[in-house]
C-alpha cells in the first residue's frame, strides 16, 4: 500500500539538542511539506520542497531546517534555535498542481523534557 | 488577511442530521482549488473533497458535499446523515498558483464537530 510514514509517534527533545522526524512516501510524489500544529490552531508551513534537491521555507521556518536528498525522504530537524517545539508535526506530500490533495502521515508528537 | 477563514471553532449536530461547516476564501486568482480535510483526533488528516474555481457543479463525495458559492468566494461542507465517526476537526485549504509554479496550500483554522447519540 502507498502512503507516508512519519517516525517516531512521539519524541521527547532536552534542552539544547537538536531532534530530527522522519517523513517517508512511496507515492513517487515530487511535492513534500512539514506543518506544525498547535492546538486550536490550523497547519501552518515549516517548509516545502517541490523536486529532489531543492527546498523552500515556508512561513515559521526559523530554528527548523530539512534536507530532500532522496524523492521519498524529506527528514525535518527541530534545531535548539526553536525556543518553543512543543507541538504536533505532520509531513505530506502530494503531486504538485491546484487540483491535487494532499496525502499525510499520522504525524509526531514532539515535547520538551 | 486570512486566506482561508472557518468561523466556527465548533459545532454540535445529532446523528443522522445533517450539518454544514463554513468556509469562506480570498484569492485574487481566477484558477483555484478548494479541499476538506478531516482529522480525527488520533491526527491524521484524511482529504474528503474537492472543488475547482471552474467547475460548474458542486462536488459530492459519499455523504459529503460541497455547497460552492464563487460569487461569493464560500465553500461550505455539507455532510448528511452524521455519524458518531464524523465527530473530528474539519479543515478547509485552498491551492493557488504562485510564483514558480508551486500551489502551496493554506489551511483554515478547522471547526470541531462533535456528533451526539
Amino acid at each position: 500500500d502507498g502512503g507516508i510514514t512519519q517516525s517516531p509517534k512521539y519524541l521527547f527533545r532536552k534542552e539544547g539538542q537538536n531532534v530530527t522526524l522522519s517523513c517517508e512516501q512511496n507515492l513517487n510524489h515530487d511535492a513534500m511539506y512539514w506543518y506544525r500544529q498547535d492546538p486550536g490552531q490550523g497547519l501552518r508551513l515549516i517548509y516545502y520542497s517541490q523536486i529532489v534537491n531543492d527546498f523552500q521555507k515556508g512561513d515559521i521556518a526559523e530554528g527548523y531546517s530539512v534536507s530532500r536528498e532522496k524523492k521519498e525522504s524529506f527528514p525535518l530537524t527541530v534545531t535548539s534555535a526553536q525556543k518553543n517545539p512543543t507541538a504536533f508535526y505532520l509531513c505530506a506530500s502530494s503531486i504538485n498542481g491546484i487540483n491535487q490533495p494532499q496525502h499525510f502521515g499520522d504525524g509526531t508528537r514532539l515535547s520538551i523534557l | 488577511a486570512q486566506k482561508i477563514t472557518q468561523t466556527q471553532p465548533g459545532m454540535f449536530v445529532q446523528e443522522k442530521e445533517a450539518v454544514t461547516l463554513d468556509c469562506t476564501y480570498d484569492t485574487s486568482d481566477q484558477s483555484y482549488g478548494l479541499f476538506w480535510y478531516k482529522q480525527p483526533s488520533s491526527g491524521e488528516m484524511i482529504f474528503l473533497i474537492y472543488q475547482g474555481s471552474y467547475d460548474e457543479q458542486n462536488a459530492t463525495e459519499g455523504r459529503y458535499s460541497l455547497n460552492f458559492q464563487k460569487a461569493r468566494k464560500s465553500a461550505n461542507l455539507v455532510i448528511s446523515a452524521s455519524q458518531l465517526g464524523d465527530s473530528a476537526m474539519y479543515f478547509c485549504a485552498m491551492r493557488e498558483g504562485r510564483a514558480g509554479g508551486s500551489y502551496i496550500p493554506t489551511f483554515g483554522r478547522g471547526t470541531s464537530l462533535i456528533v451526539h447519540p
